[in-house]
């Protein structure tokens, strides 16, 4: 059964960094992508990145270019997104998604992340 | 700025059938988009309904449909039940990046 487990909830300072990671089991991790997605209270979704798991190959949306970072340890099949210069804005919950071929399937239950100061 | 449009609201009668679309600025949406589609229930994450314009995920309940309808990508809920009031989000490819919809509130009344 594929399973995508997320890091628990943070709380950071504006101008600080979060690393959140996304250890995953069930499925041949270097097989597929892993697409990361955030939702601010009350808000839609929001495409963040993604990241080839394979060969670290990463894609990322023009809001997110130069304050985020996606990475892979396949010796753990965890994969990882750091956020930086974090705003108030940022607040939000944060996915892990699945992909593969197009198709965007399983997700985790979310990571809280808030910006206070 | 690419953007999606989805309908913020509908209503569909119990047992009725609604169709949700997602619209393009860029012009029609065709199968190269790779449209998907997720429902999101209050206090829980999205999960996917349909990839690939009409593929269904193995926990897809039979009565939702993907399609294209009029330069738009189409979910079809045929036979509302309660539980399938929820919000609606798609998801369209756009040479390597992902943009969301805004999202359907789907009442199910």
């Amino acid at each position: 059964q594929v399973h995508l487990v997320q890091s628990g909830p943070e709380v950071r300072e504006p101008g600080a960094s979060v690393k959140v990671s996304c250890k995953t089991s069930g499925y041949t991790f270097t097989s597929y992508g892993v697409t990361w997605v955030r939702q601010a209270p009350g808000q839609g979704l929001e495409w963040i990145g993604w990241i080839n798991a394979n060969n670290g190959r990463t894609n990322y949306a023009q809001n997110f270019q130069g304050r985020v970072t996606m990475t892979t340890d396949t010796s753990t099949s965890t994969a990882y997104m750091e956020l930086r210069s974090l705003r108030f804005d940022d607040t939000a919950v944060y996915y892990c998604v699945r992909d593969y071929d197009y198709n965007v399937d399983v997700w985790d239950k979310g990571t809280t992340i808030t910006v206070s100061s | 700025q690419t953007v999606v449009t989805q309908e913020p609201s509908l209503t569909v009668s119990p047992g009725g059938t609604v169709t949700l679309t997602c619209s393009s600025s860029t012009g029609a949406v065709t199968s190269a988009y790779y449209p998907n589609w997720f429902q999101q229930k209050p206090g829980q994450a999205p999960t996917s309904l349909i990839y690939t314009t009409v593929r269904k995920q193995s926990w897809t309940p039979a009565r939702f449909s993907g399609s294209l309808l009029g330069g738009k990508a189409a979910l079809t809920l045929s036979g509302a039940q309660p539980e399938d009031e929820a919000d609606y989000y798609c998801l369209l490819l756009y040479g390597g990046l992902w943009v969301f919809g805004g999202g359907t509130k789907l009442t199910v009344l």
